[in-house]
């Protein structure tokens, strides 16, 4: 089985400070791993990928995330916060290539304060 | 990128009552859709794989019975919530994979509200 831990269900920074949001998998085969965005009443929008090919991923919104087999992580980072990024984020993990279903994280509340 | 729609957004009923929710693959084709509930403050959780002219997939603890998927064509997933109870209110999220992308596309949701 399959499965993702983000730690911090909260996570308060700065507007131009560094966020970063943590991520750890678990899995049997090599992974596919997600971070996805969601705003209130809102589904979700998907910020970046890792699909077994570059380590570093970069995504919308200048986020980036990088894969780390030996910490089976997949944490998702932005230098410089910005209002707008006030969200609920969620990592996401599936284990095939073709898109099967999948398995999030608990989530974590982005706050940023002026 | 692929587009996602759910229809509803947003509906009320009354307890006992059955709703029935849409979710629609704009601009291509899905033979598999997937089924999430979200519950406030919570993470996503998958409630059933719908596929195109065969039977849903349940995930263990979800009650086939009440929570009826249909997926008669390539575009269309429909979940009906059936004698719906305060219990059911919650934010109801379908996923359609686009392979070719190795990612999903989510529908906007739909919330449910039972009183």
């Amino acid at each position: 089985a399959q499965s993702v831990t983000q730690l911090g269900s909260h996570v308060s920074v700065s507007e131009g400070a560094l966020v970063l949001l943590r991520c750890n998998y678990s899995s049997s085969v090599p992974p596919y791993l997600f971070w996805y965005v969601q705003y209130p009443n809102q589904g979700l929008q998907l910020l970046l990928k890792y699909t077994s090919a570059a380590t570093l991923v970069k995504g919308i919104n200048g986020f980036e995330a990088e894969f780390k087999k030996s910490e089976t992580s997949f944490h998702l980072t932005k230098p410089s916060a910005h209002m707008s990024d006030a969200a609920e984020y969620f990592c996401a993990v599936s284990d095939t290539g073709t898109a099967s279903k999948l398995t999030f994280g608990t989530g974590t509340r982005l706050q940023v304060t002026l | 990128g692929a587009v996602v729609s759910q229809h509803p957004s947003w509906v009320i009923c009354k307890s006992g009552t059955s709703v029935k929710i849409e979710c629609r693959s704009l601009d291509f084709q899905a033979t598999t859709m997937f089924w999430y509930r979200q519950f406030p403050k919570q993470s996503l959780m998958l409630m059933a794989t719908s596929n195109e002219g065969s039977k849903a997939t349940y995930e263990q603890g979800v009650e086939k019975d009440k929570f009826l998927i249909n997926h008669a064509s390539l575009t269309l997933s429909t979940l009906t919530v059936t004698s719906a109870h305060p219990e059911d209110s919650s934010f109801y999220i379908c996923s359609a994979p686009w392979t070719s992308a190795y990612e999903q596309y989510f529908g906007p949701g739909t919330r449910l509200t039972v009183t």
